[in-house]
C-alpha cells in the first residue's frame, strides 16, 4: 500500500508553453501533498503544500504565478509549469502525507524530469 | 532555524565494508527523523524512521539509525554494503507543529566500490 504516481516521468516542452504534472495517491486518501523541485546533484527544496479543496502554500522565493497547483481532490494534485523557461528545467518531485501514520510520514513519487527547450 | 546538516557530500567505501552516514538537525522539542534512498532519476525511498520510542531505529536492506537526542543526531549505519547500495541518502526532518512538511539534508552519495 501507499503507493504514490506521478505523470509524466519525463517530458520536454518547448519555451513559452505550459507543462501541467500529476501527482496520484493510489490507495490512500491524502488531505496534504507536497511539490519539490530538485537540481543536480542537490537535495530537495520545498516548493509548496497543497492541501485538497484549499489554495496551495507556497514556500518564500516560489512564484506561485508560474507554478500553479491545484488539489481537486483527495487522489489528485497538479503542478502547472506555465510559460516555461529553460531555467525551469529540474527534477520535480510530488509526496504525499499518509493518514495511516496519522500524516507522520509521507509517501514520494517517482518524480518528473521536466526538460525546457 | 530549522535545518538538517549531511557534512559528507560523498562516501566511497568498499564492498563489504561498514559505512555510517552522518546526519545533523537544529535542536527542537519534538521531531520525527527519516532516512530517504534516491536512486538515479527515481524518487524517493523510505529507509527508517524514528517518531518515538526506542532510538534504534531498523529498517530495510540492513539500514539501521540511532537517534541521539543529546547530540541532535540520527546517523544511518551498515554493517556491510553492498553493489546496489549505491545511491544519494537524504535525511529528512519533520519538526514538531501544526505543519507536516519535511526539511531535507543535501544529501550525501554512497559510492560503493569492488
Amino acid at each position: 500500500g501507499a503507493v504514490v504516481s506521478q505523470h509524466p516521468s519525463w517530458v520536454i516542452c518547448k519555451s513559452g508553453t505550459s507543462v501541467k504534472i500529476e501527482c496520484r495517491s493510489l490507495d490512500f486518501q491524502a488531505t496534504t501533498m507536497f511539490w519539490y523541485r530538485q537540481f543536480p546533484k542537490q537535495s530537495l527544496m520545498l516548493m509548496a503544500t497543497s492541501n485538497e479543496g484549499s489554495k496551495a502554500t507556497y514556500e518564500q522565493g516560489v512564484e506561485k504565478d508560474k507554478f500553479l497547483i491545484n488539489h481537486a481532490s483527495l487522489t489528485l494534485s497538479t503542478l502547472t509549469v506555465t510559460s516555461a523557461h529553460p531555467e525551469d528545467s529540474s527534477f520535480y518531485i510530488c509526496s504525499a502525507s499518509y493518514p495511516g501514520t496519522g500524516d507522520t510520514e509521507a509517501f514520494f513519487g517517482q518524480g518528473t524530469r521536466l526538460t525546457v527547450v | 532555524a530549522q535545518s538538517v546538516t549531511q557534512l559528507d557530500s560523498q562516501v566511497p567505501v568498499f564492498e563489504e565494508a561498514p559505512v555510517e552516514l552522518r546526519c545533523n538537525y537544529s535542536s527542537s522539542v519534538s521531531v520525527y527523523l527519516f532516512w530517504y534512498v534516491q536512486y538515479p532519476n527515481q524518487g524517493l525511498q523510505l529507509l527508517l524512521k524514528y517518531l518515538s520510542g526506542s532510538t534504534l531505529v531498523k529498517g530495510i536492506n540492513g539500514f539501521e539509525a540511532e537517534f541521539n537526542k543529546s547530540q541532535t543526531s540520527f546517523h544511518l549505519r551498515k554493517p556491510s554494503v553492498h553493489i546496489s547500495d549505491t545511491a544519494e541518502y537524504f535525511c529528512a526532518v519533520r519538526y514538531g507543529g501544526a505543519t507536516n512538511k519535511l526539511i531535507f539534508g543535501t544529501g550525501t552519495l554512497l559510492a560503493v566500490q569492488p
